[in-house]
This record gives structure tokens, sequence and C-alpha cells, in this order.
């Protein structure tokens, strides 16, 4: 049974271009969770989809951030038009349920740079 | 007031020593609890669930007293491996999990 699996591992933008993360829960899976970590920082909620619904987007920019997580293949999360600020490393992470007594599974994550 | 209170270290313990954290918490309605550790630069990692019951996973030990809102973790005979961050992360369910900046624990030979 594969892991959360994130790609790309890293990925370089220039300002202005558009960057796209993949991110595949581990099977049976329903929930995924995507975070952002600056350097020397803890981990900041972003938002929390279910297949083909967002349930929670309360952490996500208003801007130029979106997420999707489709009836088949990935959740994408998308950030159009990037600016160095949103260089981080950004975190998926799967559950099978949104109920308690289940912790989150996280992906390797994709560092990004904006360069 | 932050969802999730952890003392950020770091602690510096030798090998073989025993190390405690403890976390404060503030949603009363949270129903688990988690503690997770992050090496650097790469995902968090869960370590183990806490019950109330309190429980044992090897040489950690995890305790949740729901009157006072707060979980600890301890660590017993130290290995150089456990130098990590470690997490604390409680959850009410039906939400994403509330990661705070964690403690750092450098265990030095």
């Amino acid at each position: 049974n594969a892991g959360v699996m994130q790609n790309p591992r890293h990925l370089v933008r220039r300002r202005g271009q558009e960057a796209r993360l993949r991110c595949s829960p581990m099977k049976g899976h329903s929930h995924v969770y995507w975070y952002r970590q600056l350097p020397e920082e803890g981990l900041k909620f972003m938002v929390y989809l279910q297949k083909e619904n967002i349930i929670d987007e309360s952490g996500m920019p208003k801007e130029r951030f979106s997420a999707e997580f489709p009836k088949e293949g990935p959740s994408i999360l998308r950030i159009q038009q990037v600016v160095r600020g949103d260089s981080a490393a950004y975190f998926c992470a799967s559950s099978p349920t949104s109920g308690t007594g289940v912790g989150a599974f996280f992906g390797q994550g994709t560092r990004l740079t904006v360069v | 007031r932050k969802e999730v209170e952890q003392d950020p270290g770091p602690f510096n313990v030798p090998e073989g020593a025993t190390v405690a954290f403890n976390c404060t918490y503030s949603n009363s309605a949270s129903q688990s609890f988690f503690w997770y550790r992050q090496d650097c630069r790469k995902e968090p990692k869960l370590l183990m669930s806490v019950y109330s019951s309190g429980n044992e996973d090897g040489r950690f030990t995890a305790q949740l007293n729901r009157a006072s809102q707060y979980i600890s973790l301890l660590i017993r005979d130290s290995k150089l491996s456990d130098s990590a961050t470690y997490l604390c992360v409680p959850h009410t369910g039906r939400r994403a999990l509330t990661f705070g900046s964690g403690t750092r624990l450098q265990v030095q030979p």
C-alpha cells in the first residue's frame, strides 16, 4: 500500500508563472489536506477537501490559490502568478475519514522555489 | 489564545536520558489527540495516538489530561535518532488537524 504521493518533489518557477502541485492520497483515503511550511516555521493549514468537495478553505489565501480533488485523479493545489513569498514546502496529507481517532498521513512534500 | 501551545525548546539531552514534553490545547471539544514527529526538512510522521487511559509504545509513553487540557509525551532511553521536532495535535473531527510549532529535541552523544 503506497503512501501519500506528491509530485513534483521540487519545483522552480519564475515570478508570475503558475505552479501546480499534485497529491495522490493513500489507497482508501478520501480526505485530503494541504499545508504550507516556511523555513523554521510550523505547518500552516491551507485547505481540506473530499472527493469533488472543498470542506474547509479557511487557510487558503483569497487570491491566486485554488485547490481541487476531482472524482478521478489526484488532488491539485494551484498557485497562479507566483511571487517570491510563495516559496515554501507544501505538504499534502490524507486520512480515511474525517472522524476522530484517525490521524492523517503525509506525503514527502513539494518544495517550491520562486526565482 | 493559540489552539496548541508547546515549549519550542530546544531540549538538549544526552543519549540514554529520559525526556518529557507537555502540550496544552485550548479547544475543549477536541476528541482525538496525536503526537507527530518531524525531522528537519521532512514530512511529519504520526508517532502515536493518545488515549484517555494513557498508552505506551516501546520507549514512548503518552498521557492525556482532559480536565487540564494537556497532553504529554515521555521518551525513555533517548537515542540519537530521536532528535526531531515533536508536534502535539488535538483533533475535533470534521476539521483538519491543526499543528503548533512543536518542541525540538536534540539528543547528544
